[in-house]
């Protein structure tokens, strides 16, 4: 499969704990997105990368979240003391170059914090 | 900033019928937008796009409109099938002075399709 993938595919927390997820973006796309959707809502941005600078992050993001994509390739999306409004889908995105608002999303990591 | 209303939230249509989706943005700047079709449990897929120099685009049964004054962009499904069924989303992209970033959706439309 050529496409977006994430891992895990599932999350199951406890309140407080920290978890990570991981990106990988369709081979040689340079730019790399985060989304987060909860349920009966559309994505909503998190923030961006283009190679491996991140140029763009929403006021969702709370200083509990961090993102990375240290060599321009996979990326990682950590949450710090999760919180049970943390609750949701983290879908990645990818897209090419001179076409890069043509996003293709992954299958999404839900995350369930208890 | 922008933002992306579209309706209906629930469509229910007879196989063979045409189903119809609107979204309203509210960035004139915005100028590019996708419509993305979510099955259950599954990812966002990309079905077909407009950019703000077109008015019209086709696809097979599908089609996507734009009307600039208006700020509206609607999708337009021919002869449904059953397959059809899943929660279409609209989305916008603001254009940062040409740098393009994240995309603003739309709260999705249920629609269903019946045999």
């Amino acid at each position: 499969d050529t496409g977006v993938s994430q891992d895990p595919r599932h999350k199951i927390t406890k309140r407080g704990q920290n978890v990570t997820f991981r990106c990988d973006p369709i081979s040689e796309h340079n730019r790399l997105y985060w989304y987060r959707q909860t349920l009966g809502q559309g994505p909503e941005f998190l923030t961006y990368f283009q190679n491996e600078a991140q140029l763009e992050k929403s006021r969702l993001l709370s200083d509990r979240f961090s993102a990375e994509r240290p060599k321009g390739s996979f990326s990682t999306l950590e949450i710090q003391r999760t919180e049970q409004g943390d609750s949701a889908m983290y879908l990645c995105a990818s897209s090419l170059g001179a076409r890069a608002d043509e996003q293709y999303f992954g299958p999404g990591t839900r995350l369930t914090v208890t | 900033g922008e933002n992306v209303e579209q309706h209906p939230s629930t469509l229910s249509v007879q196989e063979g019928d045409s189903a119809v989706i609107k979204c309203t943005y509210s960035d004139s700047a915005s100028n590019y937008f996708p419509w993305y079709k979510q099955e259950l449990g599954k990812r966002p897929q990309l079905i077909i796009d407009i950019r703000s120099n077109v008015g019209e685009k086709k696809d097979q049964r599908i089609a996507v409109t734009l009307n600039k004054t208006a700020k509206h962009v609607s999708l337009h499904i021919t002869e449904t099938q059953p397959e059809d069924s899943a929660v279409y989303f609209c989305a916008a992209t603001p254009n940062y002075g040409g740098s393009q970033g994240n995309l603003i959706f739309g709260k999705g439309t249920k629609l269903s399709v019946k045999p």
